[in-house]
């Protein structure tokens, strides 16, 4: 299966700064990779899809990049509802798998 | 709006059957752009996706490998629902199961959720 790691494991970051977050796949996934969204007690909330696609309702301030076996989520400014975990998903093969995440923690 | 409701016991003893209900408000198990799944999310395993099912002309299943053997992800379409049954839990079962759609429309990435059901594997 294909695996995804994630990094860094815990970013620092204060309110209205950049956070620039890193998913590499084990082989190439092509642009078939996801991000969501997780805060405590909640499911996960769909982000990105294949790659930088933004479903209705993600904030403009979210924007994914890249390809093959390495990818970005950024990050433009956080806002205080954006302090959460973040996962990478691939859709490139089966089974479907996700990154460990990343959490985004206020400095 | 979509909505998915999950039910079904938080507390299930080793070697017995865990079962778990997800009721769709909102939409249809039966549309053909759609799939119908069942992920897991504990510490030691982190978020797994372990299966689902959809109608493209006929109901089709697909499995996680690690528990192909145990699974069963079924549609009822007389409740607009689908369930998730797993056999012979032991304790590594453990952990929050959620209920999910995938549509064509975002990539079949999975665009909403339940809110999830905590099961223990106890005895």
């Amino acid at each position: 299966e294909i695996v995804l790691t994630q990094s860094p494991g815990t970013l620092s970051l204060s309110p209205g700064e950049r956070a620039t977050l890193s998913c590499r796949t084990s082989q190439s996934v092509g642009s078939w990779l996801g991000w969501y969204q997780q805060k405590p007690g909640q499911a996960p909330r769909l982000l990105i899809y294949d790659a930088s696609n933004r479903p209705t309702g993600t904030p403009a301030r979210f924007s994914g990049s890249g390809s093959g076996t390495d990818f970005t989520l950024t990050i433009s400014s956080l806002e205080p509802e954006d302090f959460a975990v973040y996962y990478c998903q691939q859709r490139s093969d089966w089974p479907r798998t996700f990154g460990q995440g990343t959490r985004v923690e206020i400095k | 709006q979509v909505q998915l409701q999950q039910s079904g016991p938080g507390l299930v003893k080793p070697s017995q059957t865990l079962s778990l209900t997800c009721a769709i408000s909102g939409d249809s198990v039966s549309r053909n752009s759609a799939a119908w799944n069942w992920i897991r999310q504990s510490p030691s395993r982190g978020l797994e996706w372990l299966g689902r099912t959809f109608y493209r002309s006929k109901w089709s299943h697909d499995y996680a490998e690690s528990v192909k053997s145990r699974i069963s992800v079924n549609p009822d379409t007389s409740k607009n629902q689908f369930s998730l049954q797993l056999n012979s839990v032991t304790p590594d079962d453990t952990g929050v199961y959620y209920c999910a759609r995938a549509q064509d429309i975002v990539g079949d990435y999975m665009d909403v959720w339940g809110k999830g059901t905590a099961v223990t594997v106890s005895s």
